[in-house]
């Protein structure tokens, strides 16, 4: 089975400054993939950024990063340079290649950006 | 583009009663697919499409629960004799394939919110 762990329920950061949300993964397959998303509180699930398991590179996407680390079955997502729009909850999800195509999502982390 | 939508946006039901969720995807997406999410959780599958057919209902969570996709693109998520557990939004998504990669990632609505009383 397939499971997603987020630790921190909660996180606070500055505007401008960067940071990064925790999300650990468990699965016995070799291919998956691996997304986050933001769910701002109008509740609309917004694709943040993928990687797969066979990336050699980590993902980019403007101010979103992917630290992924394959070994150690972590895949956190930093932000940098954080906006007043970035408070939300933020979701990292995970998907297998052997025939599932569900995504297997984590219980969430809510970010609160202050001034 | 248009996004995935979903109606209605909210629906307040009795104890009992029959509802349906309408979800219409992202245009060209073949694949489709429902979640469910109770507050304060992450979203659960429910059931997924490739084309018109059904091809993982897994995660419906009795047959109270049923969808369909009759064309290849609107869906309807049914729920029959509803009750206050089945309280919760339930998103839509869709996706360009199902084969793997990025072309696999799911883009969502904006959700429908059940509340059963």
């Amino acid at each position: 089975a397939q499971k997603i762990t987020q630790t921190q329920p909660g996180m606070f950061v500055q505007e401008k400054e960067a940071v990064t949300l925790d999300c650990t993964y468990d699965t016995s397959d070799q291919s998956y993939g691996l997304f986050w998303y933001k769910q701002p509180s109008s509740g609309e699930m917004i694709f943040l950024i993928y990687q797969g398991s066979y990336d050699e590179q980590n993902a980019t996407e403007g101010r979103y990063s992917l630290n992924f680390q394959k070994a150690r079955k972590s895949a956190n997502l930093v932000i940098s340079a954080s906006q007043l729009g970035d408070s939300a909850m933020y979701f990292c999800a995970m998907r297998v290649y052997t025939g599932f195509q569900k995504l297997v999502f984590g219980t969430g982390t809510r970010l609160l950006v202050s001034p | 583009g248009a996004g995935v939508s979903q109606t209605p946006s909210n629906k307040v039901t009795e104890k009992g009663k029959y509802v349906e969720l309408r979800c219409d995807p992202i245009s060209g997406h073949t694949a489709l697919y429902w979640y469910r999410q109770s507050l304060g959780q992450g979203p659960e599958f429910l059931i997924y499409f490739q084309g018109t057919g059904a091809a993982d209902d897994s995660g419906l969570p009795n047959d109270r629960f049923f969808a369909v996709r009759p064309e290849g693109s609107v869906s309807t998520l049914k729920i029959q004799r509803t009750e206050r557990g089945d309280s919760a939004v339930y998103l839509c998504a869709s996706s360009l394939g199902s084969a793997g990669g990025r072309q696999e990632t799911q883009y969502f609505g904006p959700g429908t919110r059940l509340l059963v009383l």
